[in-house]
């Protein structure tokens, strides 16, 4: 069975603060893909990120970094320096591979709150 | 160029009754997906078109149908309106089919369907 735990259910930091946001999945594929979405008070969701199974390369953009840990089933997500844009529901995905976008599991969410 | 549309942004309707959410791709979008976000139980995947067919859908009753027209636009009904299927609608279109690697996936606004 594929799953995405988002234990974080709200978090609430100081701007400038540094926030990282878990995400563990489970699945029993090799090739799968994660992503981390953004879902601003608007509601409609911002893809963020893609990574496959076979990249265990952190990525950085501008303030944010993902740390992907295949030894710890972990995808997680920090904001640098965070801002109060940044407030927002942030969503983390699973996918297996060799599949259809219509199997991206999500999880629960954290939302994400920056306060000035 | 325009985003993922949906209307309407709200929609209030009783028990019983029928509601109809609509949803316009990005133009030369293909694929349209339709998730249900209820209060605390994050996105649940409902049904995906590509090419006016459906191409699956998720673990919701037969009440919730619908279908995809020529442009690629598409709707989604929900009949015999039960207390719980109150929820965020989100609508969701990519380039086609969204096979792996995962073509990205553009979200509209919502409809928030409310039943009372």
């Amino acid at each position: 069975a594929q799953k995405v735990t988002q234990a974080q259910t709200e978090i609430s930091v100081v701007e400038k603060e540094d926030v990282t946001l878990d995400c563990v999945y489970e699945t029993r594929d090799t090739t799968y893909y994660l992503f981390w979405y953004k879902q601003p008070p608007s509601g409609e969701l911002v893809f963020l990120i893609r990574r496959n199974s076979f990249d265990e390369q952190n990525e950085i953009s501008g303030r944010y970094s993902w740390n992907f840990q295949k030894s710890t089933s972990s995808f997680n997500f920090t904001i640098t320096a965070s801002q109060v844009v940044d407030s927002a529901v942030y969503f983390c995905a699973l996918a297996p591979g060799y599949s259809s976008a219509s199997k991206i599991i999500f999880g629960s969410g954290t939302r994400l709150s920056i306060r000035p | 160029e325009a985003g993922v549309t949906q209307s309407p942004t709200h929609l209030i309707k009783t028990r019983g009754q029928q509601a109809t959410l609509r949803c316009s791709p990005i133009s030369g979008h293909t694929s349209v997906y339709w998730y249900q976000q209820a209060l605390g139980l994050g996105l649940q995947f409902l049904l995906w078109y590509d090419e006016g067919e459906e191409r699956n859908r998720g673990n919701f009753p037969p009440r919730f149908s619908g279908r995809q027209f020529p442009n690629y636009s598409s709707e989604l009904n929900v009949n015999a309106l039960e207390l719980e299927d109150s929820a965020l609608y989100l609508c969701a279109s990519s380039l086609d089919e969204g096979t792996e690697p995962y073509n990205e996936q553009f979200f509209g606004p919502g409809t928030r369907l409310t039943v009372l």
